[in-house]
């Protein structure tokens, strides 16, 4: 069965400090992978999404990057967080595009 | 600009009664639509998907699909206190992504 991993649970980081946060998937092979944001109060936000290795397409503007490095693998990065990077970061996989998705914990960043 | 639109509630009904959850859409080009549940501080958790104009059952959910409408809803029978959680609608834009609704909060009552 496919399991999709996300660490950490939760991270406390201080404004202009720098972010890597790490997904995997298990059990399957060429996933969609996505990373989303959900702010206090707000709905969930596509910040990221790639369809294969090295191809990431970006939905919002802002300090965050993606990488894929490897089939399974997506990482979101800054260089130098914000007040307003502050909220739960979830990543998901799907078979492809337009099919259900399964979402890692999340990520609860706080950035002070 | 699409979007899936969804009352954030909260929704309050009494345990054992029916939950409607309802949600509009406004992307003619949607082939596929999701239910999530989502507890607070947690991660969402797909309770069920819908290609089809009608009704789909599972258990005590009943998914419900109208594209001439653009209106996808969940019911939920026999609801229990469990039950209480946000829950959100997704749709798969003709863009091949999903678009979540910013949920509405259902509060089942003892």
């Amino acid at each position: 069965s496919q399991t999709i991993h996300q660490w950490p649970a939760t991270l406390v980081q201080p404004v202009g400090s720098p972010l890597s946060l790490e997904c995997t998937v298990e059990g399957t092979s060429n996933p969609n992978l996505y990373w989303y944001r959900q702010a206090a109060g707000r709905g969930l936000q596509l910040l990221f999404y790639s369809v294969g290795i090295g191809q990431i397409s970006s939905e919002v503007p802002q300090n965050l990057s993606a990488s894929r490095p490897q089939d399974r693998q997506f990482i979101l990065s800054s260089k130098k967080l914000l007040l307003s990077d502050s909220g739960f970061y979830l990543c998901a996989w799907s078979v492809g595009t337009g099919r259900e998705a399964f979402f890692g914990q999340g990520t609860r960043l706080t950035v002070v | 600009q699409k979007e899936v639109e969804q009352n954030s509630g909260p929704l309050s009904v009494p345990e054992g009664a029916i939950a409607s959850l309802n949600c509009t859409y406004s992307d003619r080009g949607s082939q596929s639509f999701f239910w999530y549940r989502q507890y607070s501080g947690k991660s969402p958790e797909l309770i069920m998907f819908i290609y089809s104009n009608g009704d789909k059952e599972d258990g005590r959910f009943t998914a419900q699909l109208n594209k001439a409408s653009q209106y996808v809803s969940l019911l939920i029978r026999d609801s229990q206190p469990s039950d209480s959680a946000t829950y959100l609608c997704a749709g798969g834009g003709s863009q091949g992504n999903l678009i979540f609704g910013k949920g509405t909060k259902l509060s089942v009552k003892p």
